[in-house]
């Protein structure tokens, strides 16, 4: 596709169970990052993701969040065992060198 | 990650008017910097980028101004319209000129400011 992709868009989900948020970058684009946006704030960096391999992962939140990614296009984020405090909207991007595209995000709710 | 307010900085203008949203970045290292719009429900959208080997740069209707002695961005936004209302965020990279494919640590977002435009 044209732009960054993300699914699903809305996910709701019950505490204590684990999801999967997708990222389908632009054809090409090396580089993908996840960031994080809750409610009326800033955007907070997770991951960031140069070809497969995830040189800095210095801002996932804690050992219950991990991310791949294969074949240098598609990455999932996966929280485990989710907590209220992880409802946020997800956001992915994807750069070729500089230049990134954001995807609109999945908006996570945990009940 | 960076801790933050619930309450973004609001900036109100009258249609028609021109704008100024201010940014203060953290890292003098920093080469390469980006101003984002996000509309509500939406993601962050490129507005404008500037290089640190710059201290200007136009588009259409908007103009960043860059002054690294303060460690300063701003970005101005001349007769602005209703669809400028949104939140603006500007972001800092390090290392993009130095070859590091696109910076290592990704990204480094300011807080972003509300813009309201008043009818």
């Amino acid at each position: 596709g044209a732009g960054v992709s993300q699914s699903p868009s809305n996910k709701v989900t019950e505490k204590g169970k684990d999801v999967e948020l997708r990222c389908d970058p632009i054809s090409g684009h090396t580089a993908l990052y996840w960031y994080r946006q809750r409610l009326g704030q800033g955007l907070e960096f997770l991951i960031y993701f140069q070809g497969n391999s995830a040189p800095d992962k210095s801002g996932l939140p804690s050992d219950r969040f991990s991310a791949e990614r294969t074949g240098e296009s598609v990455s999932t984020l996966t929280i485990q065992r989710t907590q209220q405090e992880d409802s946020a909207v997800y956001l992915c991007a994807s750069s070729p060198d500089y230049g990134y595209t954001f995807g609109s995000g999945t908006r996570l709710t945990v009940v | 990650g960076e801790s933050v307010g619930l309450h973004l900085p609001t900036l109100s203008v009258q249609e028609g008017d021109n704008s100024i949203i201010n940014c203060a970045y953290s890292n003098s290292a920093s080469d390469y910097f980006i101003w984002y719009k996000q509309e509500s429900g939406k993601g962050p959208q490129f507005i404008i980028d500037i290089r640190s080997n710059m201290d200007k740069r136009q588009g259409q209707r908007v103009t960043v101004l860059l002054n690294k002695t303060v460690k300063h961005l701003s970005l101005q936004i001349a007769a602005t319209q209703p669809g400028d209302s949104a939140v603006y965020f500007c972001a800092e990279n390090l290392g993009l000129l130095k070859g590091s494919g696109g910076g290592a640590d990704g990204l480094t977002f300011g807080k972003g400011t509300h813009l309201i435009i008043q009818p």
